[in-house]
């Protein structure tokens, strides 16, 4: 059974970057088809998927948040991490790391850290 | 970017009675959609992807149906743990666009 856990800081300063890392067990981050994912969900709101990454370096990206997203990951460490610049209050969210099979859709989540953006 | 809209936004319904909620696309995303459980303070739950394949180890009382720009996701008979949001989710753009309805909330009537 996979399992993901995300961490990092809870409070982030406006225009600063926001730094996420999820440590990934029970499972290899270089496995084929799963695609490792980050998404987030405003306070009482829906879901919204920030991007994911292949094992082999491939980002792919919400257009909406791309200029300011950066995802990657290190093999060795089986981890993934998520860089969001330029942080406004809007930026603050309950973030979730999350495998996607096949890109398709999210079969294993981490619980989430909730992230505000502050000063 | 593909919409999705989910109908309705709050489903009051018995324990035991079945529950029916809905989810459009804004175009046909054809059978590439999954959907969510979300309890509070909890992660989102994959319940059923392509549509109506089912996840491991969930209950026969949930099933997902619809192609193209409709899709259904169908509780039969409502359990006290059931009640909670519900996300659909479609994934068939490439390059990915992945995008999420605004949920149904499934209360207790």
């Amino acid at each position: 059974q996979v399992q993901l856990q995300e961490s990092g800081p809870g409070l982030v300063k406006p225009s600063q970057t926001l730094s996420l890392t999820c440590s990934v067990s029970g499972g290899s981050i270089s496995s084929t088809g799963y695609y490792w994912s980050w998404i987030r969900q405003h306070p009482g709101k829906g879901l919204e998927w920030i991007g994911y990454i292949y094992y082999s370096g491939s980002t792919y990206y919400n257009p909406s948040l791309k200029s300011r997203v950066t995802i990657s990951v290190d093999t060795s460490k089986n981890q993934l991490s998520l860089k969001l610049s330029s942080v406004t209050a809007a930026d603050t969210a309950v973030y979730y790391c999350a495998s996607c099979s096949s890109g398709y859709y999210f079969d294993y989540w981490g619980q989430g850290t909730l992230v505000t953006v502050s000063s | 970017e593909i919409v999705m809209t989910q109908s309705p936004a709050t489903l009051s319904v018995s324990p035991g009675q079945r529950a029916t909620l809905s989810c459009r696309a804004s175009q046909s995303v054809s059978s590439n959609l999954a959907w969510y459980q979300q309890k509070p303070g909890q992660a989102p739950r994959l319940l059923i992807y392509g549509a109506s394949t089912r996840a491991t180890g969930l209950p026969a009382r949930f099933s997902g149906s619809g192609s193209g720009t409709e899709f259904t996701l169908t509780i039969s008979s409502l359990r006290s743990e059931d009640f909670a949001f519900y996300y659909c989710q479609q994934y068939n753009n490439w390059p990915p666009k992945l995008t999420f309805g605004g949920g149904t909330k499934v209360e207790i009537k």
